[in-house]
């Protein structure tokens, strides 16, 4: 079974500054999909970005990047440029891909809020 | 695209009551997914369907939960009889396998109390 440990309970960044909010995951699997979450007070789940693990490339969406690290099982979200929209609930997802569409395991998640 | 579709968004009823919650995902995708959030649990998979068919309901945590996908375009997740520990958020999404480990698409939610 798989484990997705965010070890960050809560983070506050100032308005235009950056953040990264830290993931970590235990799985025997070789392909594999990793995914940021956010959630904002209107409870809506937002896909903010997701890595696949056989590239080796960090993806990015915009001011959303990630620190993949496959050997070490960390899979990192940074923010750049924070705005106040971004305070929410972040959580870091995975999926073990294969026949598992859309079957997520989720971290405990990250309260993130932006300072103005 | 109107998106995966959830109701009622707010339940309160009483202990030992029905509850149905209803779920209507994205046409065409083929897979859907029940998912229970708790601040104790955080966000845990119930049970989840491929082409209407139960595949791994092992997240349903008693036999008071039960959830059904009579067809393609609906789900219901029930609990009978209720109990105040149920009380939680209970999300519904889907997917499509367009390729491997493609994203899951949420509902709103539906907020359930039970007191």
């Amino acid at each position: 079974a798989q484990t997705v440990t965010q070890s960050q309970p809560e983070m506050s960044v100032q308005e235009a500054e950056t953040v990264t909010l830290s993931c970590t995951y235990d799985t025997s699997e070789s392909n594999y999909y990793l995914f940021w979450y956010k959630q904002p007070p209107s409870r809506q789940m937002i896909l903010v970005i997701r890595q696949e693990a056989y590239k080796q490339q960090n993806a990015t969406e915009n001011r959303f990047s990630v620190n993949f690290q496959k050997a070490a099982k960390s899979f990192s979200l940074k923010i750049s440029d924070s705005q106040l929209g971004d305070t929410a609930m972040y959580f870091c997802a995975f999926n073990a891909g294969g026949t598992s569409y859309g079957k997520l395991t989720f971290g405990q998640g990250t309260i993130l809020t932006v300072h103005p | 695209d109107a998106g995966v579709i959830q109701s009622p968004r707010h339940e309160v009823t009483e202990m030992g009551q029905e509850v149905t919650l209803r779920c209507k995902p994205i046409s065409g995708h083929d897979y859907l997914f029940w998912y229970r959030q708790t601040m104790m649990r955080g966000l845990e998979l119930l049970i989840y369907f491929n082409n209407n068919v139960p595949i791994d309901d092992s997240g349903m945590p008693e036999d008071r939960f039960s959830a059904k996908m009579p067809n393609a375009s609906f789900s219901t997740l029930k609990i009978q009889p209720s109990e105040p520990r149920d009380s939680a958020v209970y999300f519904c999404a889907s997917s499509s396998p367009t390729g491997f480990g493609t994203e899951a698409f949420f509902g709103q939610g539906t907020r359930l109390t039970v007191v």
